[in-house]
């Protein structure tokens, strides 16, 4: 097992369309969880998955931003009508017990 | 989650001990401390985490004050491969929910 994977690394995107991310987790790690990070700022939790259950969601995911885990593997983070306040890093982490680990990320710039 | 308290950013020598601070004083009783790290362009790394007791591992150790308001991670020997930002996380066991981060302190190793 190579780690957490995320596709694409890099992602850029005219304004308004929409883009959707996926995260591949260690296998068999029943936690995942999405952030974003902007230059210079700690990462930002989104949401969080206990197997297919979408247990929590931030105030920052708005209506545009929709999370999946349908068969308690891997995860897409979609955004629709993207907006240039959207570019920053989208990372992925997964957990089994206490240590998080976590994706090289998804760059994403909407010009 | 309890909020930390971090320098922004820290210097060190390589192949000197560092130490990086950090106040929590309003931890409550089931939070753990958890230190994460951030190498640049990279995802976050889990480094060590601890309830009362010191703790040590291959990476470095966590030294807790009694009271439990504040701690200090410990890199015996700071390489340049150690310069990275490092995040410490107050963390809800009972949850099992999400890290919040801060903006971490950002640790400069000079050759």
């Amino acid at each position: 097992d190579t780690g957490v994977s995320q596709n694409p690394r890099h992602k850029i995107t005219k304004r308004g369309q929409n883009v959707t991310f996926r995260c591949d987790p260690i296998s068999e790690h029943n936690r995942l969880y999405w952030y974003r990070q902007t230059l210079g700022q700690g990462p930002e939790f989104l949401t969080y998955f206990q197997n297919e259950a979408q247990l929590e969601k931030s105030r920052l995911l708005s209506d545009r931003f929709s999370a999946e885990r349908p068969k308690g593997s891997f995860s897409t983070l979609e955004i629709q009508r993207t907006e240039q306040g959207d570019s920053a890093m989208y990372l992925c982490a997964s957990s089994l017990f206490t240590e998080a680990f976590f994706g090289q990320g998804t760059r994403l710039t909407v010009v | 989650d309890a909020k930390t308290t971090q320098p922004n950013s820290m210097e060190s020598n390589e192949e000197e001990p560092v130490h990086l601070p950090c106040n929590h004083s309003t931890i409550s009783g089931t939070d753990y401390i958890h230190w994460y790290r951030q190498l640049p362009s990279q995802g976050p790394e889990y480094v060590i985490h601890g309830l009362t007791s010191n703790v040590n591992n291959r990476m470095a150790s966590l030294a807790i004050a009694e009271d439990r308001k504040s701690s200090t991670l410990i890199l015996h020997r700071a390489t340049l491969r150690d310069a990275a930002v490092y995040y410490c996380i107050l963390r809800n066991e009972g949850s099992q929910g999400n890290l919040i981060f801060g903006k971490g302190t950002k640790l400069s190793v000079k050759p």
